[in-house]
């Protein structure tokens, strides 16, 4: 059974602080892993990395996967009151050599940044 | 464009009653899925579809049914309502090769 787990599952900052967020993960046939933000409501994606030390960016949210240890990080630099959110970490696995999209999901760490 | 649509947003049910969740989607994407989100948890697979006439299990099927006769749609039925079943559903769909998924803006759903 594939397996998905985030640390920590909450965490408060203040605005500015540089926040890091963890996942780990055990699945076979691994195709890629995915981060998405959610903000009361659907989840947003943020990243699908696929190969490991390739750093994928955007602003001031970047996330690295390293295929040998079996994890993935995200980091959120200068954070802001609008990162508050729970970030759910996901991996898709291939099934027959075929991917069908299918998520097993962490169960998200809450960030709580303060002005 | 509305993307993936979910109704109702909000439902309180009785033990033992049935309803229908309904999603649909105007990307014309092949796949499609169901998934619940339990309070201070990650979201489980139902079940998904990967084109008309075809649907398969996820994770957590037990007390539920789904049917897909066209692309856009993708109800999932909810038969004799249990307690167990209180939950936020979202509805996602992706393109056979898409990097993401897109999701509904989900269903609260409460049984009572």
């Amino acid at each position: 059974e594939d397996k998905v787990v985030q640390s920590p599952l909450s965490l408060v900052v203040h605005e500015g602080d540089t926040v890091t967020l963890n996942c780990s993960y055990e699945v076979t046939n691994f195709r890629s892993l995915l981060w998405y933000k959610q903000e009361k409501k659907a989840p947003t994606f943020l990243f699908m990395l696929t190969s490991s030390g390739i750093e994928k960016k955007s602003g001031r949210l970047s996330s690295i996967l390293d295929k040998k240890e079996l994890f993935s990080i995200l980091n959120i630099t200068a954070t802001q009151t609008g990162d508050s959110a729970v970030y759910l970490c996901a991996v898709e696995a291939l099934a027959g050599g075929t991917s069908y999209g299918k998520l097993t999901f962490g169960q998200g760490t809450i960030l709580t940044v303060h002005p | 464009n509305a993307g993936v649509t979910q109704t109702p947003k909000f439902r309180i049910l009785k033990i033992g009653q049935s309803m229908t969740l309904q999603c649909t989607q105007d990307m014309n994407h092949n796949y499609m899925y169901w998934y619940r989100q339990d309070p201070g948890m990650g979201l489980k697979l139902i079940y998904y579809s990967v084109g008309a006439g075809i649907t398969d299990k996820g994770e957590v099927p037990n007390g539920y049914n789904v049917s897909r006769s066209t692309t856009e749609d993708f109800p999932l039925r909810l038969e004799l309502a249990a307690p167990s079943q209180t939950s936020v559903y979202f509805c996602a769909s992706r393109t056979r090769t898409g990097v993401q998924a897109f999701f509904g803006q989900g269903t609260r759903l409460t049984v009572v």
